[in-house]
């Protein structure tokens, strides 16, 4: 079965980092680009950040850019996204999803919550 | 950054009702257009893909159509499992953007 699994979140003060993980199973992450999504409480959703399927190119939203660093490992078919100084508007369920040039496979979400 | 703006925000509807909603992107997109549904507490699921293609195990009910700028999203008969939010998504840049949501609420 196609499935995208993702850990790591929890509760963090503001200024604070956490560290999501990614992991894939059914599928083999190197031949795609994969991507993050956010949707905060009762809000719409939000692209964060796309990786390509080698690790060379990789984009930001400007709301996390120079915060957020998105990586792969293709080896263990497994993603990151490392948040430093986190801010209340950073609170949100994050997804993983795998881009197909739409995004057809999608992670449950994990929830960051940044207060203090 | 492209901007999507969907149409209506929400809409209340009947089951076995035929129903529209609207996307317009801030510039010419192609047919980069994707459709998502999503229920409450769950992940969104890719509806449509490429302005028009069928994602597969979706109902025939839905379909997608436009290119350019303007897109619609189209459920032909309602039924009870189809009341949810409902995103739009350009992939034509680096940078996606969604719409906004529409939030289909029973009548």
């Amino acid at each position: 079965e196609v499935q995208l699994v993702e850990s790591g979140g929890g509760l963090v003060k503001p200024g604070g980092s956490l560290r999501l993980s990614c992991a894939a199973s059914g599928f083999t992450i190197s031949n795609y680009n994969m991507i993050w999504v956010r949707q905060a409480p009762g809000k719409g959703l939000e692209w964060v950040s796309s990786i390509s399927s080698s690790g060379s190119h990789i984009y930001y939203a400007d709301s996390v850019k120079g915060r957020f660093t998105f990586s792969r490992d293709n080896a263990k078919n497994s993603l990151s996204l490392q948040m430093n100084s986190l801010r209340a508007e950073d609170m949100a369920v994050y997804y993983c999803a795998r881009d197909a040039g739409h995004m057809d496979v999608w992670g449950k979400g994990a929830t960051v919550t940044v207060s203090s | 950054d492209i901007q999507m703006t969907q149409s209506p925000s929400s809409l209340s509807a009947s089951v076995g009702d035929r129903v529209t909603i609207t996307c317009r992107a801030s510039q010419s997109i192609s047919s980069y257009l994707n459709w998502y549904q999503q229920k409450p507490g769950r992940a969104p699921d890719l509806l449509i893909y490429a302005a028009s293609s069928l994602q597969s195990g979706v109902p025939s009910r839905f379909s997608g159509s436009g290119s350019g700028t303007d897109f619609t999203l189209t459920i032909s008969s309602l039924r009870p499992e189809d009341f949810a939010t409902y995103y739009c998504q350009q992939s034509y840049s680096t940078v996606y953007t969604f719409g906004q949501g529409t939030k289909l609420e029973i009548k």
